[in-house]
């Protein structure tokens, strides 16, 4: 079975510093991983995916995620921390089992402080 | 469409009602998603529909919860015999052809509140 696991439930930056959410995944098989950001009162928006290729994957708004499975993470980054990032962020797998379902972590909440 | 939308948007019902949420996903997408999400947790997967196949009905919590995409396009979720438990944010999602690498797009999500 896989599962999710982030690590923080609340992150706060000061605006222009650097962003680390983190995230250690479990998956008996080839995985695929996500990071999806979430606005109030918004759907569920992709930031990024690792499908196999790249190990070091560039999203939007200037976030990227390095995929290490020896560590079995994939903890997302950005330089610097703009107000528009407060959200909530999940860290997301899937697997080639067949079965078409995410599982998704708790998610992170990230505050940016000006 | 270009996007996917849910409706409602949020619902407020009684306890013992059933309630049915509509997703109608991206007009090109095989595959259909639904996802119940508690408060400060993430979505957790129910179900989902290849076309009008419902291959996994396995994330569903009870026979209570049914859901529907006779004609591949719009999908349903009803819940019957509402109880408080249920109260949630329902999403729905698509995508292309159902492979796992492929993305998932959400909705806007209907929010469910039973009294």
């Amino acid at each position: 079975a896989q599962s999710v696991t982030q690590l923080d439930s609340h992150v706060s930056v000061s605006e222009g510093t650097p962003v680390l959410l983190r995230c250690n995944y479990s998956s008996s098989y080839s995985p695929s991983l996500f990071w999806y950001v979430q606005h109030p009162n918004k759907g569920l928006q992709l930031l990024l995916k690792y499908t196999s290729a790249a190990t070091l994957v560039k999203g939007i708004n200037g976030f990227e995620a390095e995929f290490k499975k020896s560590e079995t993470s994939f903890h997302l980054t950005k330089p610097s921390a703009h107000m528009s990032d407060a959200a909530e962020y999940f860290c997301v797998v899937s697997d080639d089992t067949g079965r078409r379902a995410l599982t998704f972590g708790s998610g992170t909440r990230l505050q940016v402080q000006p | 469409g270009a996007g996917v939308s849910q409706s409602p948007r949020y619902k407020v019902t009684k306890r013992g009602q059933d309630v049915t949420l509509r997703c109608d996903p991206i007009s090109s997408h095989a595959t259909l998603y639904w996802y119940q999400q508690a408060l400060g947790q993430g979505p957790e997967f129910l179900t989902y529909f290849n076309y009008e196949a419902q291959p996994d009905k396995s994330g569903l919590p009870s026979d209570r919860f049914s859901a529907e995409r006779p004609e591949g396009s719009i999908s349903t979720l009803t819940i019957q015999r509402t109880e408080q438990r249920d109260s949630a944010m329902y999403r729905c999602a698509s995508s292309l052809a159902g492979g796992y690498q492929e993305t998932q797009y959400f909705g806007p999500g209907t929010r469910l509140l039973v009294l």
